[in-house]
């Protein structure tokens, strides 16, 4: 099994222009998130989703869209890129929490996006 | 929101030194917290995590301690190695979409 699979795995863009970026998880995952990393400020939730069909705003949304069309995707839309969101961004999946348990959450390898 | 805070945000040891991270977080009802390792240009990996219902949890090396009251938990790391160099990241989840509010990190550097 792969796991978690980001595409692409780096990217530069100019301020203005749009681009996807996709997560695939192979686990049957109910849950998929979105972080971005910055220096020194550890993992922000941007977007994340608990089902197909459904997504909600994490801390920081502003200047992302997002959507789940099929349960083992979650896409990361970046309409109008601005040099702010230069970062790297995670993609992660886990277990729903049926049980009412917490589940841990497994990550890919993430994407690098550069944006000039 | 949950906040949580992580200290140190560097900390240099010898090889077979222990090392201590510490977090603190804001909201009570958290219940659940992993620690995750994430080594230079690779993806945040989970070493270990505790639920609100223990004090304390070990895996060879590796423990993790909770103390609800204080609303603080800590990793220790034993006998260090220079392949736990790495940036460690605690988080804090409660039931509710499995949500995790992750802190800043922490960088180990273990010498040789």
């Amino acid at each position: 099994n792969a796991g978690v699979t980001q595409t692409p795995k780096f990217r530069v863009l100019k301020t203005g222009q749009s681009m996807t970026l996709l997560c695939a998880q192979d686990m049957n995952h109910e849950y998929m998130y979105w972080y971005r990393q910055d220096p020194g400020m550890g993992l922000r939730l941007i977007h994340y989703s608990v089902g197909e069909g459904t997504t909600a705003k994490g801390e920081v949304p502003d200047g992302y869209n997002v959507s789940r069309l099929k349960k083992q995707n979650f896409l990361l839309g970046l309409e109008s890129a601005a040099p702010s969101q230069t970062s790297v961004y995670f993609c992660a999946s886990s277990r729903g929490t049926g049980d009412y348990s917490n589940q841990p959450q497994h990550f890919g390898d993430g994407t690098r996006l550069s944006i000039l | 929101g949950e906040n949580v805070e992580q200290h140190p945000s560097t900390l240099s040891v010898q090889e077979g030194d222990s090392a201590v991270i510490k977090c603190t977080y804001s909201d009570s009802a958290s219940n659940y917290f992993p620690w995750y390792k994430q080594e230079l240009g690779k993806r945040p990996q989970l070493i270990i995590d505790i639920r609100s219902n223990v004090g304390e949890k070990k895996d060879q090396r590796i423990a993790v301690t909770l103390n609800k009251t204080a609303k603080h938990f800590s990793l220790h790391i034993t006998e260090t190695q220079p392949e736990d160099s790495a940036v460690y990241f605690c988080a804090a989840s409660r039931y509710n979409f499995n949500k995790f509010y992750f802190g800043s990190g922490t960088k180990l550097n273990v010498k040789p």
